[in-house]
C-alpha cells in the first residue's frame, strides 16, 4: 500500500459527460501527479501540482483539468469526454517537487466511456 | 518514432532465470533513469533510479544505464513467480516531466 488513495476505482458513464476523479497524497507529500493510462499509448503524464500551485504540465486536453486544494488532495476533472478518454488514470505523490522525487501512485481509477 | 522504445514482450522464463528487460531512447537529454514494476490491477512503484552511466545494484535487482548507446537494462537475478509484472523504464531530462516505456510484461513460471 503506497499510502495514496484514489476514488472511484471504477467509473463508467457516457459519451459527452464529465467527471471527477479524486485523489488524497501520502500524509506529508506536498507534490500530486496525474497520469493517463492506456494500452495504446502507455503511462502518460498529465499535470503536476506542488502545495496548491499547477507545477508541470504534460499532454494534458483542454478538456480535461485538475486542481489541488488546502488540504492537498488534487481532483482531475474530465469534460465532453470521448471514447478515446478510457483509461487508467493515476495520482502520484512525493515529498518534494524535484524531478528526483520518488512519487508513490496510487491504485488508479478505471474510467470507462461507453 | 517514440522517445523512449520497449518491447512488450509478454516475456516468460522460468524461475531462477536471469532477466534482461531493455530500453532505448533517443532524447540524449534525458539525465534520470527510472524503472518502476507494475502489478496487475495496481499502480507502478519505483524499483531503481540512477542517473549516471554504469551499473548500480540493489539486491537481486542491477540497473545499467549506457547514455553512449542511448540504451538502459534492468537485469533481475534468481527471478521468482512473484517477480511476474510489467516493468516500466522512465527517463527524466531534467523539467519535471517523467517519460515512460510502453512496459514489458515479464512471467516467471515456476
Amino acid at each position: 500500500d503506497s499510502g495514496v488513495t484514489q476514488t472511484p476505482k471504477h467509473l463508467i458513464t457516457a459519451t459527452g459527460q464529465r467527471v471527477t476523479l479524486r485523489c488524497s497524497p501520502r500524509s506529508g507529500d506536498l507534490s500530486v501527479y496525474w497520469y493517463q493510462q492506456s494500452l495504446d499509448q502507455g503511462l502518460q503524464f498529465l499535470i503536476q501540482y506542488y502545495n496548491g500551485e499547477e507545477r508541470a504540465k504534460g499532454n494534458i486536453l483542454e478538456r480535461f483539468s485538475a486542481q489541488q486544494f488546502p488540504d492537498l488532495h488534487s481532483e482531475l476533472n474530465l469534460s465532453s469526454l470521448e471514447l478515446g478518454d478510457s483509461a487508467l488514470y493515476f495520482c502520484a505523490s512525493s515529498v518534494d517537487r524535484g524531478s528526483t522525487d520518488t512519487q508513490y501512485f496510487g491504485p488508479g481509477t478505471r474510467l470507462t466511456v461507453l | 518514432q517514440k522517445e523512449v522504445e520497449q518491447d512488450p514482450g509478454p516475456l516468460s522464463v522460468p524461475e531462477g532465470a536471469i532477466v534482461s528487460l531493455n530500453c532505448t531512447y533517443s532524447n540524449s537529454a534525458f539525465q534520470y533513469f527510472m524503472w518502476y514494476r507494475q502489478y496487475s490491477r495496481k499502480g507502478p512503484e519505483l524499483l531503481m533510479y540512477t542517473y549516471s552511466s554504469g551499473n548500480k545494484e540493489d539486491g537481486r535487482f542491477t540497473a545499467q544505464v549506457d547514455k553512449s548507446s542511448k540504451y538502459i537494462s534492468l537485469f533481475i537475478r534468481d527471478s521468482q513467480p512473484s517477480d511476474s509484472a510489467t516493468y516500466l523504464c522512465a527517463m527524466i531530462e531534467g523539467s519535471y516531466i517523467p517519460t515512460f516505456g510502453r512496459g514489458t510484461s515479464l512471467i516467471v513460471h515456476p
